[in-house]
């Protein structure tokens, strides 16, 4: 069964300060790990995907890497605009729905 | 380009009620997905359709059915709600093997 761990649940940082955020896997086969921010009262927003160990997406201040068991949302410098929730998912070989984790509640203070 | 759409965006129900959620796509994807989303649960499967005319059970199908009427639309019906499917529902639609796009989310409350 597939499994999806993001941590840490609640993340609090002051403006200009990088962190990380982790996500977790277990999967038979990867098909694609998805970052996804989510913004109160709204739908998830597709980040980045990757596909496999060693890939790395950038957007922004926003900076995803994969390796074989996990994945890494890293954020440089961020701004109180950044403060969502971000999720991950994952999709097992073949046309499978996507696993999510619980995500990551992220807070920037000003 | 509208992408995926749901109706209604909120809904109070009194338990016992029936009502279907809509969702109509317009990015000609294949499989479309109902999700429930609560807090500290995370996004949850309910049923999904790989393709038009076929649906599937995912994670949560109890108390729920599925409709995929034409590859546009997926609908999803409680026949007899109940507090515990008070919740925000995600539609979300994807080509095979790339990412998901989700829908604005309904609101359901059973009281």
């Amino acid at each position: 069964e597939d499994q999806v761990t993001q941590s840490p649940e609640a993340l609090r940082l002051q403006e200009g300060e990088s962190s990380s955020l982790n996500c977790s896997y277990t999967v038979s086969g990867l098909r694609g790990l998805f970052w996804y921010r989510q913004d109160p009262g709204k739908g998830p927003e597709f980040l980045f995907t990757l596909y496999s160990a060693g890939e790395e997406k950038e957007k922004e201040r926003l900076k995803a890497t994969l390796t074989k068991k996990e994945s890494f949302l890293h954020i440089t410098a961020p701004k109180p605009e950044d403060s969502a929730t971000y999720l991950c998912a994952v999709r097992d070989s073949g046309n499978t729905p996507l696993v999510f984790g619980k995500g990551t509640r992220l807070s920037v203070i000003a | 380009n509208a992408g995926v759409t749901q109706t209604p965006k909120f809904q109070v129900l009194k338990t016992g009620q029936s009502m279907t959620l809509q969702c109509a796509q317009d990015m000609n994807h294949n499989s479309m997905y109902w999700y429930r989303q609560d807090p500290g649960m995370g996004l949850r499967l309910i049923y999904y359709s790989a393709s038009e005319g076929t649906t599937d059970k995912g994670e949560v199908p109890n108390g729920y059915n599925v409709s995929r009427l034409n590859k546009r639309e997926f609908s999803l019906r409680l026949e007899s709600a109940a507090p515990s499917q008070t919740s925000v529902y995600f539609c979300a639609t994807h080509r095979g093997g790339t990412e998901a796009f989700f829908g604005q989310g309904t609101r359901l409350t059973v009281v």
